[in-house]
């Protein structure tokens, strides 16, 4: 069974431009959670989303919104990009919800300058 | 402050030797907690998942222990090998009365090198 795939996997963007970013989780998992992980702060929760529903959410502003389609694929976009955004994005899916295992994708390394 | 505390922050052990690494957590009310191990460049591993009323859960070399009493729970790692160097990041669940059901709080990691 293939794993979880992020595309892009690296991206270079100004601040002011705004980024999508993808995340096909694995075959029949219905969950995808997204995070950020940086040097200083770690991983942190972005949001999850099950049957096409957000479902949870962290502690992150307005500018940083997803969504997940029918086939369960799923996208992130971060609006208004600051130098802050500089992060790893990972996605991660799962079976059903919170309390199932989860599967990570390999990230995607975004650079504002 | 945060809700999980991991220690040490980092370690180094020679090839073959045991190791266990610490998570205190003040998250309540816990719902689960999770051990993850990431290497560099890639995405973290799901190691372990234990609820409440689990004590002890093991994956080959990896055993996890919770004592739900004190909020302390520990990874121990037998027989290290070159391939554990790595970072484990300690994720605790508390169940939420919103509609999202859950909270979730992360450790900063440990990391860990394993030399020869």
């Amino acid at each position: 069974k293939a794993g979880v795939t992020q595309t892009p996997r690296y991206l270079i963007k100004t601040r002011g431009q705004q980024v999508t970013l993808s995340c096909s989780p694995i075959s029949g998992h219905r969950s995808v959670s997204w995070y950020q992980q940086t040097p200083g702060q770690g991983l942190q929760f972005l949001f999850e989303y099950f049957s096409e529903t957000q479902r949870n959410k962290g502690n992150f502003p307005g500018r940083f919104s997803g969504r997940q389609f029918s086939n369960s694929r799923s996208e992130m976009n971060v609006s208004t990009l600051e130098l802050g955004d500089s992060a790893l994005y990972l996605c991660a899916s799962s079976l059903g919800r919170f309390t199932d295992t989860q599967y990570f994708g390999p990230g995607t390394r975004l650079t504002v300058l | 402050k945060n809700q999980v505390e991991q220690s040490p922050q980092s370690l180094i052990i020679l090839e073959g030797k045991n190791c266990t690494l610490q998570c205190n957590y003040t998250v309540s009310p816990f719902s689960n907690l999770r051990w993850y191990k990431q290497d560099t460049g890639r995405g973290p591993v799901s190691l372990t998942i234990m609820t409440f009323s689990e004590n002890t859960k093991s994956n080959g070399r990896y055993t996890a222990t919770l004592d739900a009493d004190t909020k302390q729970s520990s990874l121990h790692i037998t027989a290290s090998q070159l391939s554990d160097s790595a970072s484990y990041i300690c994720v605790v669940s508390a169940l939420s009365n919103s509609n999202s059901g859950y909270a979730l709080n992360f450790g900063k990691g440990t990391s860990l090198l394993v030399t020869p």
